[in-house]
C-alpha cells in the first residue's frame, strides 16, 4: 500500500508561535501533494496545494523535497483558530489518480 | 450552492441490517468518492465514480456497493452491516478542470453498527 506518514502530535503551541509539520511519502512517482485541514467532527477542507517550487499563502508555507520524499507545512504567527488536524495528502496515478491521506497531525494553539 | 450534502448525519444499525447513505453535489463535478475515516487511520477510499455511469473500487470496497444515480448523486449501500463498518463516512466530489486534486467533502455520516 502506498503510504503517507505524519507525526500524529499533538503539537501544543502558544499563540504567535511558529510551528512546522513534516510528512513523508513512499512512492516517488507521486506528482502532486496537498495539505487539508480537518476541524473536530467536521469534514476535511483543502488548505493548500504543494508544488515543486513550494508555495506560500499568508501565514502558511508549503515545501516539497522530492529527493527526500517529504513535504512540510509551516504556520507562522499561530492563531487560536489554527487549532485543527492537518492532513498530508499525495496524489498517485497522475491527474486522474486517487488521493492517499496521512493520518493527520493535531495542532492545539493555546492563549 | 450547498456544495456536497450527505444524509443521514447519524445512524445506528444492528448487525445484519442494510442501509443506503446518500450523497449529492451541486457543483457539476464529474468525479465523486466515498471514504471512511476511523480513529488512528487516514481517510480510506471505498469506491469512486470518475463520471456518470462508471464506478470503481478503491482501497476498502468489501462489504459495500455504490450507485452513481446521475451526475449529482452517488449512494453507498451496506447490504449486511457489520461492527467493523462502524465509522465516519465522507462523500467527496472533484473539480473536473483540475482533475481529482481539489476534492470537496460533505459533512459526513456517523454510523454505528451494534
Amino acid at each position: 500500500r502506498k503510504e503517507v506518514e505524519q507525526d500524529p502530535g499533538p503539537f501544543n503551541v502558544p499563540e504567535g508561535a511558529t510551528v512546522a509539520f513534516n510528512c513523508t511519502y513512499s512512492n516517488s512517482a507521486s506528482q502532486s501533494f496537498f495539505w487539508y485541514r480537518q476541524d473536530c467532527r467536521k469534514e476535511p477542507k483543502l488548505l493548500m496545494s504543494v508544488y515543486s517550487s513550494g508555495n506560500e499563502d499568508g501565514r502558511f508555507t508549503a515545501q516539497l523535497n522530492r529527493a527526500s520524499q517529504y513535504i512540510s507545512l509551516l504556520i507562522r504567527d499561530s492563531k487560536l483558530s489554527d487549532s485543527a488536524t492537518y492532513l498530508c495528502v499525495a496524489l498517485y496515478g497522475g491527474s486522474q489518480g486517487n488521493l492517499i491521506f496521512g493520518k493527520g497531525t493535531k495542532l492545539s494553539v493555546k492563549p | 450552492n450547498a456544495g456536497v450534502t450527505q444524509t443521514p448525519k447519524f445512524q445506528v444499525l444492528k448487525t445484519g441490517q442494510s442501509m443506503t447513505l446518500q450523497c449529492a453535489q451541486d457543483m457539476n463535478h464529474n468525479s465523486m468518492y466515498w471514504y471512511r475515516q476511523d480513529p488512528g487511520m487516514g481517510l480510506r477510499l471505498i469506491y469512486y465514480s470518475a463520471s456518470e455511469g462508471t464506478t470503481d473500487k478503491g482501497e476498502v470496497p468489501n462489504g459495500y456497493n455504490v450507485s452513481r444515480l446521475n451526475k449529482r448523486e452517488f449512494s453507498l449501500r451496506l447490504e449486511s452491516a457489520a461492527p467493523s463498518q462502524t465509522s465516519v463516512y465522507f462523500c467527496a466530489s472533484s473539480d473536473p478542470l483540475r482533475g481529482r486534486d481539489t476534492q470537496y467533502f460533505g459533512p459526513g455520516t456517523r454510523l454505528t453498527v451494534l
